[in-house]
């Protein structure tokens, strides 16, 4: 079956930092969705990819697909500590018809003040 | 005017037993969703409904039976407890099922936490 792996699963970072998430999935996907969940809390939607190659920038954040549809990443600007949290990629394979998301493991932010 | 919420919070109980977790969303949504996200923090789709339809049905004991009496209520009740059932389960719910190439973003609620003694 699809899988979607993400890398790192923790990482630490200074405030102020740079911090990146990757995302590679073993089959071609439809499209991407990244998530955020902060400590003891739930899975928050941030933002959805769905074109070869797009770009897409959300304040400190930007979110790539890649070319081939089949990985992409989060980036996130000197860090605050307001980004802790637990950051998921979602997964919709291409051709599936009844939308099952498959998520990443998740990567845990830690940011250090 | 919370969007999805899940009853109980916490749940604590003792192996063998049976117990139910409870699901609502008020936004419209056509679809809902249960979610277990073990200590790890790994989330795995459990079930999936589509206007009372059962959709999605993953590789779950059967111990673990879903139930949606309207679009706006998903209920999952599980039989005889087994410590490996100890997680915080989350049910989510979208606008509409998604369709090939598309889907739709997904409310999750506050989470359900487990505990199996």
């Amino acid at each position: 079956g699809q899988q979607v792996m993400q890398i790192p699963q923790y990482q630490h970072v200074q405030e102020g930092e740079d911090f990146t998430t990757y995302c590679n999935s073993s089959t071609t996907l439809s499209n991407i969705q990244w998530y955020k969940q902060r400590p003891g809390g739930h899975p928050v939607f941030l933002i959805q990819l769905v074109k070869s190659g797009e770009v897409k920038k959300q304040k400190r954040l930007t979110f790539q697909f890649g070319e081939a549809k089949k990985n992409s990443s989060l980036h996130i600007t000197a860090t605050q500590t307001t980004d802790v949290g637990t950051y998921f990629c979602a997964g919709l394979a291409g051709g599936t018809s009844y939308g099952k998301l498959t998520f990443g493991q998740g990567t845990i932010l830690t940011v250090h003040p | 005017d919370t969007a999805v919420s899940q009853t109980p919070k916490y749940l604590v109980t003792q192996m063998g037993n049976d117990k139910s977790i409870k699901c609502e969303q008020n936004l419209g949504h056509d679809t809902m969703y249960w979610y277990k996200q073990d200590s790890k923090k790994f989330l795995k789709i459990m079930f999936s409904y589509n206007n009372k339809e059962l959709i999605i049905n993953e590789t779950v004991p059967n111990r673990f039976s879903p139930k949606s009496p309207d679009k706006a209520h998903l209920n999952l009740h599980i039989n005889s407890l087994e410590l490996g059932d100890s997680a915080v389960y989350f049910c989510a719910s979208s606008p509409r099922l998604s369709g090939t190439g598309w889907s739709d973003t997904q409310y999750f609620g506050p989470g359900t936490r487990l505990t199996v003694l």
